[in-house]
């Protein structure tokens, strides 16, 4: 039951541009969340957005929510060498019951 | 410091033999669950818990249990592991599961299977 997906599944950019990463879901969530992760290493949580929320900062990421779509949008801006990383969006849906569930994840290299 | 531990970090078995990956968590959370890893399949879940001596399956729980007898712990026992369970798996906890929890991950375990 993959409920999230993120698009793209790879995206290779230089430092200091931007990277955008997509993520579709299936059915109505409470909130969604994105994760980054590090070569072989444990997630780590970037950002969470409600449901009622359509827009989210957090430094130089910014994260999107468009319920009707059902899709968010993951922004980080002025990227760094340090952000190549895989990222992975995550929801939370009363209809998946109790657990988060992921998407298969975007990977991320920057370039420097 | 927060964190949630995993032991043991790298471990290679063969079939058949029982082994169990530790968790523990020092944030007093309720909520306690174990994810493996595959290439191109994202994260999975295989067990959580809400509570101490409550749990339930997941996505893929087919050859694993766990235990929740202390808050702090939770272990995954594979009885009888095969090269199908060689995986990268994780342990998170929670405050407790509901709308705005965050979830933290553990190290992770890379378990190989022969």
């Amino acid at each position: 039951s993959q409920q999230g997906e993120e698009d793209p599944q790879a995206l290779s950019i230089q430092e200091g541009e931007n990277a955008t990463m997509n993520c579709s879901y299936k059915t109505s969530i409470n909130n969604l969340q994105w994760y980054r992760q590090n070569s072989g290493r444990g997630l780590v949580h970037l950002i969470l957005i409600r449901s009622n929320e359509r827009e989210k900062h957090s430094g130089r990421l910014r994260v999107t929510l468009d319920t009707s779509k059902k899709s968010s949008s993951l922004l980080i801006t002025a990227s760094r060498a340090a952000d190549t990383a895989s990222y992975f969006c995550a929801t939370d849906s009363m209809e998946y019951g109790n657990k988060l569930v992921f998407g298969a994840g975007t990977i991320l290299r920057v370039k420097s | 410091e927060a964190q949630v531990t995993q032991n043991p970090r790298y471990l290679i078995t063969v079939t058949g033999k029982k082994l169990t990956v530790t968790c523990s968590q020092n944030m007093n959370h309720e909520y306690m669950s174990w994810y493996r890893q595959d290439p191109g399949l994202g994260l999975r879940q295989i067990y959580y818990s809400m509570n101490v001596e409550v749990t339930d399956k997941g996505d893929v729980p087919e050859g694993y249990k766990v235990s929740r007898k202390e808050k702090r712990n939770f272990p995954l026992i594979l009885e009888s592991p095969s090269p199908n369970q060689t995986s990268l798996y994780f342990c998170a906890s929670s405050l407790r599961l509901s709308y705005y929890n965050e979830q933290f991950f553990g190290p992770g375990t890379r378990l190989t299977v022969l």
